[in-house]
């Protein structure tokens, strides 16, 4: 079945360094791509998402392209802030219903 | 501007009681779904609802039931809790889409089951 690998946390870095958080997919067809972010205590939210190969999906500062050939969707930022610290959930769709699988999570720790 | 409004925040129960977790949503969407977060295993969907009065299991259902009176709301109930079942549950909403429409997500309810 359809399945979300990301690359295992936490991972810590210092203000203004750059991220990389990696995602593959495994999935029949074609499907949507998505990054949410949950901070603590809170649910999740999309940050970005892409509908279609070499999709590039962006949002505060945040991006991550949607690469067929190599089934990926890795999230990007070229200078981390202490206030991006989160959880990081990349997540596929596949169907008319809309359901959501995601990967495991990947914690950011930025520190000052 | 609620959103996607879960209640309670939090429960305590014993082995063997029943509850239900309430998700109320006021952005008219078609789609509800409850997901359950447990560490190093993300998220996984119990029960979803393309519409009032439908429902369908998720990847994880058993133990679960869930109905959908009204659009705008959609319950989750445990009959005979298990420790099994201690998790953080979250409902979200979405509107139809093919599969590229968002889900906008509650900020969860936090269960314990000693």
């Amino acid at each position: 079945g359809d399945s979300v690998t990301q690359m295992e946390g936490p991972v810590t870095l210092s203000e203004e360094a750059f991220l990389t958080i990696n995602c593959t997919y495994t999935a029949t067809g074609y499907p949507s791509l998505f990054w949410y972010v949950q901070y603590p205590g809170e649910g999740l939210q999309l940050l970005l998402k892409a509908t279609k190969a070499d999709d590039k999906g962006s949002n505060k500062g945040f991006e991550a392209t949607y690469r067929k050939e190599t089934t990926s969707f890795h999230l990007e930022k070229g200078s981390v802030q202490v206030s991006d610290s989160a959880v990081y959930f990349c997540a596929l769709s596949g169907g008319a219903t809309n359901k959501l699988i995601f990967g495991t999570g990947t914690l950011l720790a930025v520190q000052p | 501007n609620a959103g996607v409004t879960q209640t309670p925040k939090f429960r305590v129960l014993k082995t063997g009681q029943s509850m239900t977790l309430l998700c109320a949503q006021d952005m008219n969407h078609e789609y509800m779904y409850w997901y359950r977060q447990d560490p190093g295993m993300g998220l996984r969907l119990i029960h979803y609802s393309v519409g009032e009065g439908t429902t369908a299991k998720g990847e994880v259902p058993d133990g679960y039931n869930v109905s959908r009176l009204k659009k705008q709301n959609f319950l989750l109930g445990l009959e005979s809790a298990a420790p099994s079942q201690t998790s953080v549950y979250f409902c979200a909403s979405s509107i139809p889409g093919q599969g590229s429409s968002p889900l906008h997500f509650g900020n969860g309810t936090r269960l314990t089951v000693t």
